[in-house]
């Protein structure tokens, strides 16, 4: 099984909320990744957790908070979002993770689509 | 640094008719290269990869080999269908980043 979960599906929040995305996959794997995508473009990389430890930060605006409370779980946790944060959000796993020594696939959800108004 | 460059899209092709989607790099050392799928609405799906040069990858009808010689990874289907109507993206990761590097995708329409 090489399933990766997101929730929700769908979310509307005004500037001033405060929300969380929430991903799990049940594959065994070590490292989980979060990315942005706007439309028509390539996901762009935000976050990699390996080990649950934060491995890479791609200088993310603080407005945006990751946590992986354990191996299987990652969140996003979101407050005073601006309109051009407005994407889809994509989580991903991998079977190990930066530094690891090789490179494993990553595998992705199907993605929450962020709407800030 | 480390690049992909695919070709501009859309690609719009009958039923059947053979695919090909180039695609080129620029990388340091000796990436992993994939092909993910995209289809509407939904996630990215791993199509195909390949780790080594001359390696082939192929799933689902579709083939890519790794050529270092010409730094390409292009993609192939001999007959396309339909259902194959998806934006695909090309990509690197460096060895031991953990990062992909995403070409630009290219559109793929397939038309009855």
């Amino acid at each position: 099984d090489t399933e990766v979960t997101q929730t929700p599906k769908h979310l509307v929040m005004g500037m001033t909320n405060k929300k969380s995305l929430k991903c799990e996959q049940h594959m065994g794997h070590r490292a989980m990744y979060w990315y942005k995508q706007k439309a028509k473009k390539p996901p762009e990389l935000m976050f990699v957790y390996s080990y649950e430890k934060l491995s890479i930060n791609e200088s993310v605006p603080s407005r945006f908070s990751p946590e992986c409370p354990n191996s299987s779980l990652l969140n996003l946790h979101l407050h005073a979002l601006q309109p051009e944060d407005s994407a889809l959000y994509l989580c991903a796993s991998s079977q190990d993770g930066p530094g690891r020594g090789f490179f494993y696939e990553q595998y992705f959800g199907p993605g929450t689509r962020l709407t800030v108004t | 640094g480390n690049s992909v460059t695919q070709m501009e899209g859309p690609v719009t092709l009958s039923e059947e008719a053979f695919l090909t989607i180039n695609c080129t790099y620029t990388a340091t050392g000796y990436p992993s290269l994939f092909w993910y799928v995209q289809y509407p609405g939904e996630g990215l799906q791993l199509l195909l990869k390949a780790t080594k040069a001359d390696d082939k990858g192929s799933n689902k009808g579709f083939e890519a080999t790794y050529r270092k010689e010409t730094t390409s990874f292009h993609l192939e289907k001999g007959s396309v269908q339909v259902s194959d109507s998806a934006v695909y993206f090309c990509a690197l990761s460096p060895a031991n980043t953990g990062k992909l590097i995403f070409g630009q995708g290219t559109t793929l329409q397939v038309k009855p």
